[in-house]
């Protein structure tokens, strides 16, 4: 059972180039997720997916797209980079969408450098 | 103010001694409360939730919730060197108006544990 898989792991871009990170989840979940983790900043929250079909912006969202492609995968689209995307990113998934029991189960995260 | 607010350390503790670690939350109307332990390099890996006001204990881990006091703690006994690393604090927030309750992240406490 490989949970939250995320590819790539690591990428290096340049300013204005475009990429999309890819996760997808074997644990039949609805609901995931894609944050940003920076030094000093914590996790936040860039966009979620309630379930297939659905996409909201969270705290972040300028400078990124995303698609809930099916119920397993949800990927991550950078158009045109830019150095303030500098993060790392993670994705994650829950069973229930916004349930105050949820618990969110994260991706081992992909490492990325715009220069 | 943040809406959780940890201290970011380092947290230094000789090994087999008792660590703490504190965390305060700014969203009176929050239900629920998890501690996420992240390796340098690595991913969040959930290790304890609570709900209600009181303690919880799994294994040498014990967690701790004051909700009139907007409080949770984490209490690692006999602390082992490979305890070593990040500590976040999350909590369940209700964003007004979309019903959504994201999972708000505090920027973590470095536990360092000395042989």
């Amino acid at each position: 059972n490989a949970g939250v898989t995320q590819t790539p792991k690591f990428q290096v871009l340049k300013t204005g180039q475009s990429m999309t990170l890819q996760c997808a989840q074997d644990m039949n979940h609805n609901s995931m997720y894609w944050y940003r983790q920076d030094p000093g900043m914590g996790l936040r929250l860039i966009y979620y997916s309630a379930s297939e079909g659905t996409t909201d912006k969270g705290e972040v969202p300028n400078g990124y797209n995303v698609s809930r492609l099916n119920k397993r995968e949800f990927s991550l689209r950078l158009e045109s980079a830019a150095p303030s995307q500098t993060s790392v990113y993670f994705c994650a998934s829950s069973v229930v969408f916004g349930s105050s029991g949820n618990t969110i189960y994260f991706g081992e995260g992909s490492w990325l450098t715009v220069v | 103010q943040k809406e959780v607010e940890q201290n970011s350390g380092p947290l230094s503790v000789p090994e087999g001694a008792i660590a703490s670690l504190n965390c305060t939350y700014s969203d009176r109307v929050s239900q629920s409360f998890f501690w996420y332990r992240q390796y340098s390099g690595k991913s969040p890996e959930l290790i304890m939730s609570i709900y209600s006001n009181g303690d919880k204990e799994d294994g040498r881990f014990t967690a701790q919730l004051n909700k009139a006091s907007q409080y949770v703690s984490l209490l690692i006994r006999d602390s082992q060197p490979s305890d070593s690393a990040t500590y976040l604090c999350a909590v369940n927030s209700l964003t007004t108006g979309t019903g959504f309750q994201k999972l708000v992240f505090g920027t973590g406490t470095r536990l360092l544990v000395s042989p």
